[in-house]
């Protein structure tokens, strides 16, 4: 399968900073992303769908004004947490198709902790 | 409303034992089935998974089975081993939305 991949693995932060994490397909180019957030022994829940060049479809109950993403290439999407707190304190996976929406490569994700 | 519901939650088979978590749905216009593994700390990797216009999908110790008239599924993993301690999820897709809707998830144990 594809290969898509994460940075930063593991990120700590002080309350009230803002934390941006990367996905990156790396052998084909990603038409839409997803990103998810899974707490700790639950399933995995999408928080929004982006596609390159457009703006982002969130999820009912994701605040898209905290959670900013940016989908700028067909390899690249960006996750923004602003003003994080300690309840942002998740496993953020994200997660790339071409043009089978249901054919997603995931990424290893992103272990985010705030204090 | 919960689109899919996994079970059991968690599960504990012998080694060379056979694993089998079951899903059940709701929306008949799902229209793909797939089932992932999830190791600690790692994002999920697709496992197999299956269209329902077929009732039976192998790879390998993988097989899933469906049954489209009680709008189950089920993934069996034969001959199983303490690598595949894990968690399980299945998951649908379709329905008129593009996106994969997770169920709850198990976790698998092998002992030896």
């Amino acid at each position: 399968g594809a290969v898509v991949s994460q940075h930063p693995s593991w990120v700590i932060c002080k309350s009230g900073t803002s934390v941006k994490i990367e996905c990156r397909s790396l052998d084909f180019q990603a038409t839409t992303m997803f990103w998810y957030r899974q707490f700790p022994k639950q399933s995995l829940m999408l928080m929004a769908t982006s596609n390159e060049g457009s703006k982002a479809t969130y999820e009912q109950g994701v605040e898209k004004d905290k959670f900013l993403i940016n989908h700028a290439s067909l390899t690249l999407s960006t996750l923004t947490v602003t003003s994080a707190h300690p309840e942002d304190s998740s496993f953020y996976i994200c997660s790339a198709s071409g043009d089978r929406y249901n054919e997603q490569f995931f990424g290893p994700g992103t272990r985010l902790t705030v204090l | 409303q919960q689109q899919v519901k996994q079970s059991p939650q968690s599960l504990i088979v012998q080694k060379g034992g056979i694993s089998i978590i079951n899903c059940a749905y709701e929306n008949t216009a799902f229209d793909y089935f797939p089932w992932y593994q999830q190791f600690p700390g790692k994002g999920p990797a697709l496992l197999i998974a299956i269209r329902p216009d077929v009732s039976e999908k192998k790879e390998g110790r993988f097989t899933i089975s469906f049954n489209k008239s009680a709008k189950q599924f089920s993934l069996h993993i034969m001959d199983s081993q303490p690598g595949d301690s894990a968690t399980y999820f299945c998951a649908v897709f379709g329905g008129g939305g593009n996106k994969l809707t997770f169920g709850t998830g198990t976790q698998l144990k092998v002992e030896l």
